[in-house]
């Protein structure tokens, strides 16, 4: 059974735009939210993280946004940059448990 | 200081076989998770480990296990190999210290023929 959800698996951004993934959770035991990112025969690193007691939260060009009501999260990319084409998985934690559920992936082409 | 690394970093075996993969903890960090990533697909927790015990499991079958070394490294075993064992087995470490960040290896990709 899938508990996170991501959209879309996809993405073509043209250099400076704005890239937008987006991720869904029915488990409401989940208290921590992180992004990874992963290039081609690499294992996934962290990006960035947020804790539902938080709407956004923002380091450097990337940005979390979560709606606690919804169960929903996303996470955009502001001035996409080429070197930013890599897969991107959300992923959803609960307890401190470090049991990390994934998402789908969603893969990030940045085109100049 | 080195990162987490796994060994060796691809594989071949065929049905039936079975597989060790090996897996070196971050530095100081003394709990290791694996995970099996399939093709086009995200992570899946398969257990941890944490001060030579498996703490927690993940939905797959015992033909999975390991083991923790007082070192804090790891092996994962996996028997009766299948043709849908074939993925990327992620290592991650982590500390219970601090807070939830994993840092992943670079992975084992394995082929079972």
């Amino acid at each position: 059974q899938q508990q996170v959800k991501q959209s879309p698996q996809s993405l073509i951004v043209q250099k400076g735009g704005i890239s937008i993934i987006n991720c869904a959770y029915e488990n409401t035991a989940f208290d921590y939210f992180p992004w990874y990112q992963q290039f081609p025969g690499k294992g996934p690193a962290l990006l960035i993280a947020i804790r539902p007691d938080v709407s956004e939260k923002k380091e450097g060009r990337f940005t979390i946004s979560f709606n606690k009501s919804a169960k929903q999260f996303s996470l955009h990319i502001m001035d996409s940059q080429p070197g930013d084409s890599a897969t991107y998985f959300c992923a959803a934690d609960s307890g401190g448990y470090q049991k990390v559920t994934f998402g789908t992936g969603t893969k990030l082409q940045v085109i100049p | 200081d080195a990162g987490v690394t796994q060994s060796p970093t691809h594989l071949i075996k065929t049905r039936g076989q079975q597989v060790t993969l090996r897996c070196s903890p971050k530095s100081g960090h003394d709990t290791v998770s694996w995970y099996q990533q399939a093709l086009g697909q995200g992570p899946q927790f398969i257990f941890q480990y944490y001060e030579e015990e498996e703490r927690q499991r993940g939905n797959f079958p015992d033909r999975f296990s390991g083991h923790q070394f007082p070192n804090y490294s790891s092996e994962l075993n996996v028997n009766a190999l299948l043709l849908g064992d074939s993925a990327l087995y992620l290592c991650a470490s982590s500390s219970q210290g601090a807070g939830e960040t994993q840092y992943f290896g670079p992975g084992t990709r394995l082929l079972v023929l």
